[in-house]
């Protein structure tokens, strides 16, 4: 089976960088995804590693290492608009089709 | 379209009732999934089209869930005699697999309420 951990809830606050860890243990891995979903909103893309290393994409960076099945989405000079849930998935190869699975998130508050 | 839209934005319904939630999705985009999220918990798959074909069903909780996609375009997800453990929100994704990274992008779903 698929099986994806994450924390529940973090706090940070305003100009910091908080770091928000994802381990995997699937089969047929093809890659991982970060997404980020404000409350009553649908989730949004953020990032997405299919090899080893760091991914930088302005204040988002998201990191893997497939032999550890980890990785971490890191938020740099945190804002009050980045509170909100942050759902890591991973892809994986299912009877011939691609699949995605999700965490169940990880709710991030920043206070001021 | 610029984005995956999907009506009603919210359904509140009677339990027995059946119900009819509506995806349209990018245009252009060939592969259409069904997630349903409940509170506080994570995303979970229902159902994936390639075209008009559902090559993966598995999620489907039980025989009272169908959905059917109609020229490569919109999908319908029904749910027959509503039951109460139903209320959730249902998201609708696309995505396009002429793209190597083949994201999937969300509409802003449907919250379905069962009284």
């Amino acid at each position: 089976g698929q099986n994806i951990d994450q924390p529940t809830e973090m706090t940070a606050t305003e100009g910091a960088i908080v770091q928000i860890n994802c381990t995997y243990q699937t089969s047929g891995f093809n890659g991982l995804f970060w997404y980020q979903q404000h409350a009553g909103e649908a989730p949004t893309f953020l990032s997405y590693n299919v090899l080893d290393g760091l991914e930088e994409k302005g204040r988002f960076s998201s990191f893997l290492s497939r032999s550890k099945g980890y990785s971490y989405l890191l938020l740099k000079e945190l804002q009050m608009k980045d509170s909100a849930s942050y759902l890591c998935a991973v892809r994986f190869l299912h009877t011939g089709f691609q699949k995605l699975v999700f965490g169940t998130g990880t709710r991030l508050l920043v206070s001021p | 379209g610029a984005g995956v839209s999907q009506s009603p934005s919210n359904k509140v319904t009677e339990k027995g009732k059946d119900v009819e939630l509506r995806c349209d999705p990018i245009s252009g985009h060939t592969a259409l999934y069904w997630y349903r999220q409940s509170l506080g918990q994570g995303l979970e798959f229902l159902i994936y089209f390639q075209g008009n074909s559902a090559p993966d069903k598995s999620g489907l909780p039980s025989d009272r869930f169908s959905a059917e996609r109609t020229g490569g375009s919109v999908s319908t997800l029904t749910i027959q005699r509503t039951q109460q453990e139903d209320s959730a929100v249902y998201l609708c994704a696309s995505s396009s697999q002429l793209t190597g990274t083949d994201t999937q992008y969300f509409g802003p779903g449907t919250r379905l309420t069962v009284l």
